[in-house]
């Protein structure tokens, strides 16, 4: 079956602009998680989503990331007044169910560029 | 504080076994060892996790030490496809996110 997908695959912006990267997860995935990856590190969790509600938003760098999941399937992650800063690719996972197992499935990313 | 050590990286020959070995000296008894790999310019893939005992699957074998301090992921017949960094992971078991560290960049030569 189909992964999980992100869109825009790449997104170029000004400072100070505003950008949503989306998700569209594995049909029928309850929980939702946004990492970033800034180059040559390992992703760093940001948000986790079971089913519509963000369960854990520790993740979030300020208050000009936001994230959304209305229904409990897609996801937008919402950046206000970008900085260079958030530079980087942002990837989307998702899982069937919070488990012992938590296989995380992840998708392609977005690769961010603040110019 | 990082839970976990991996060496930078480390070549191995087409068709040998790599053993990737990691050090997680504080290991709780609730956490799991999760190994995942990122082939360069896609997101993290799951291989394989284990709590005590050894494991093994399709891609891989996980061989946990007695006293769980360390653990080694072994790719029992590499191939070119294997290149790619990897990333040993200890997590609580009522736990979801992820935390990862640098991981290893394993070159696989012909």
């Amino acid at each position: 079956g189909a992964g999980v997908s992100q869109t825009p695959s790449n997104k170029v912006t000004e400072k100070g602009k505003y950008v949503e990267l989306r998700c569209d997860p594995i049909s029928g995935h309850t929980a939702l998680y946004w990492y970033r990856q800034s180059l040559g590190q390992g992703p760093e969790f940001l948000i986790y989503f079971q089913g519509t509600g963000a369960a854990d938003d520790s993740g979030l760098p300020n208050d000009r990331f936001f994230a959304v999941r209305p229904e409990g399937s897609v996801s937008t992650l919402k950046i206000q007044r970008t900085e260079r800063g958030d530079s980087a690719v942002y990837l989307c996972a998702s899982s069937l169910v919070t488990s012992a197992r938590n296989e995380q499935f992840f998708g392609p990313g977005t690769r961010l560029t603040v110019l | 504080d990082a839970k976990t050590t991996q060496p930078t990286s480390m070549d191995c020959a087409e068709g040998r076994a790599a053993n990737l070995p990691c050090n997680h000296s504080t290991i709780s008894g609730n956490e799991y060892v999760y190994w995942y790999r990122q082939i360069h310019s896609q997101g993290p893939q799951y291989i394989i996790h284990g709590l005590k005992n050894n494991e093994t699957n399709e891609m891989a074998s996980l061989i946990i030490t007695e006293d769980r301090k360390s653990s080694t992921l072994i790719l029992p017949h590499a191939t070119l496809r294997d290149t790619a960094v990897y990333y040993c992971i200890v997590r609580p078991g009522n736990d979801y996110k992820l935390s990862f560290g640098a991981g290893t960049t394993v070159t696989v030569r012909a």
